[in-house]
């Protein structure tokens, strides 16, 4: 069975900080990682990896994927109260003409100002 | 507001109902899912369409019925759910399925089982 798991599941930081959430993974023929944001309604895509080593950034986010160690860390630098959110996890394997995800149970993130 | 466009976005139903979830795209996305989420908890896949055609079909009751009637619609309906079926059912969108793109969600539809 696929498994994702994310620490911690919550934390608590003030405006400023720096923050790095953790994601690691089981699963049979990976095809990608990627990160989400969910505040009150729909999830929304922050990253995609596929590559061990490679960083993608946007902004202030910057996620990197080890494919070795089987986890991915998402940093979020200068934290502003607007990053408080669900981050989620997802791997993606490959199924028959789809990908299936499954998610991690996600890290809560309140920034205090 | 996203592009993937879920109607209603509440919905209060008894057990012995039968109603039917929409959501829409007009993005060109070939690829669409519904996920049901509990409270405080993560998506879980239910179904992927690709191509109009069903490729997953993760052990769903049978309550529980997709319809992919075009490449921009998916419907789920819905019969003689139980109050445990109570949550927030999303619906997501990708470009193909059979490649790497990150999926694009809708706002959900809120549905309370009394």
């Amino acid at each position: 069975e696929d498994k994702v798991v994310q620490s911690p599941l919550s934390l608590v930081v003030h405006e400023g900080d720096t923050v790095t959430l953790n994601c690691s993974y089981e699963v049979t023929n990976f095809r990608s990682l990627l990160w989400y944001k969910q505040e009150k309604k729909a999830p929304t895509f922050l990253f995609m990896l596929t590559s061990s080593g490679i960083e993608k950034k946007s902004g202030r986010l910057s996620s990197i994927l080890d494919k070795k160690e089987l986890f991915s860390i998402l940093n979020i630098t200068a934290t502003q109260t607007g990053d408080s959110a669900v981050y989620l996890c997802a791997v993606e394997v490959y199924f028959t003409n789809a990908g299936k995800s499954t998610f991690g149970d996600g890290t809560t993130l309140t920034v205090k100002p | 507001d996203t592009e993937v466009t879920q109607t209603p976005k509440h919905l209060v139903m008894g057990m012995t109902n039968k109603k039917s979830l929409k959501c829409e795209q007009h993005m060109g996305h070939r690829a669409m899912y519904w996920y049901k989420q509990k409270a405080k908890k993560p998506p879980e896949l239910m179904f992927v369409y690709s191509y109009e055609k069903l490729s997953i079909n993760e052990s769903v009751p049978s309550r529980f019925s997709p319809e992919c009637p075009n490449s921009s619609l998916l419907n789920l309906h819905l019969h003689a759910l139980q109050p445990e079926d109570s949550a927030l059912y999303l619906c997501a969108s990708s470009q193909d399925g059979r490649v790497n793109q990150p999926q694009h969600f809708g706002d959900g539809t809120r549905l309370s089982i009394l």
